[in-house]
């Protein structure tokens, strides 16, 4: 199946820009997306990017896709402490999603 | 407000028990999905409903046992639980308008299986 890759830590200060790096394995992937999980909660999506793009924006939020080394990244601009959570990359292909184990972000003051 | 119940919250249970985690959404969202969340391996798909009537499995699929009789829920049954079972079980939903992995979460359920 597809295996999708995630760092398991990232620390980041407050007011910095955290990047969350993901490589996936299936080529024939059709979206990619971000989640967010905050403690004690379910999953939230953030933002997702169709494979043919190669960035997406969102407010803080960029979402970089390099298709060809089947990397993705999320940026996230000036952090804040609301921003700690668990942050999951998934892929998506023949309609069925692979997750990533998950980043855990901690921003610090 | 609209989205995705499940209950228990939080449920500690004997080997050899028999559950059911239970999911209802009010979005009328046609698929309907259960994960189980275990640390260091995210989510792995248990099983899966595409439309009331059907189900189909996932990666993980052994010990549990769904049905989806009507759109809104989506009961998750383990037969006779084991301490494998052990872990944060979450639903979701996806529907009509957005990509197919744009799934709105439930709140998860801890079960824990002595």
């Amino acid at each position: 199946g597809e295996d999708v890759e995630q760092s398991l830590f990232l620390s980041v200060r407050e007011g910095d820009s955290s990047v969350i790096n993901c490589t996936y394995t299936d080529s024939s992937s059709t979206y990619l997306y971000w989640y967010k999980q905050e403690p004690g909660a379910g999953l939230q999506l953030l933002t997702y990017i169709f494979s043919n793009m190669d960035m997406k924006q969102d407010q803080r939020l960029t979402v970089l896709l390099n298709k060809k080394d089947k990397h993705l990244s999320l940026r996230i601009a000036d952090t804040q402490t609301g921003d700690s959570a668990i942050y999951f990359c998934a892929s998506e292909s023949d309609y069925k999603l692979s997750f990533g184990a998950g980043t855990t972000v901690t921003v610090r003051a | 407000i609209a989205g995705i119940t499940q209950a228990p919250t939080s449920q500690i249970l004997a080997a050899g028990r028999r559950m059911t985690l239970r999911c209802t959404q009010d979005m009328r969202h046609n698929a309907m999905y259960w994960y189980r969340q275990d640390l260091g391996l995210g989510l792995r798909l248990i099983h899966y409903s595409n439309t009331a009537g059907t189900t189909g499995k996932g990666e993980v699929p052994d010990g549990y046992s769904v049905s989806r009789a009507n759109t809104d829920d989506f009961p998750l049954t383990l037969a006779s639980a084991v301490p494998s079972q052990t872990s944060v079980y979450f639903c979701a939903s996806s529907g009509q308008g957005g990509p197919t992995g744009e799934l709105f979460f439930g709140e998860g359920s801890r079960l824990t299986v002595l």
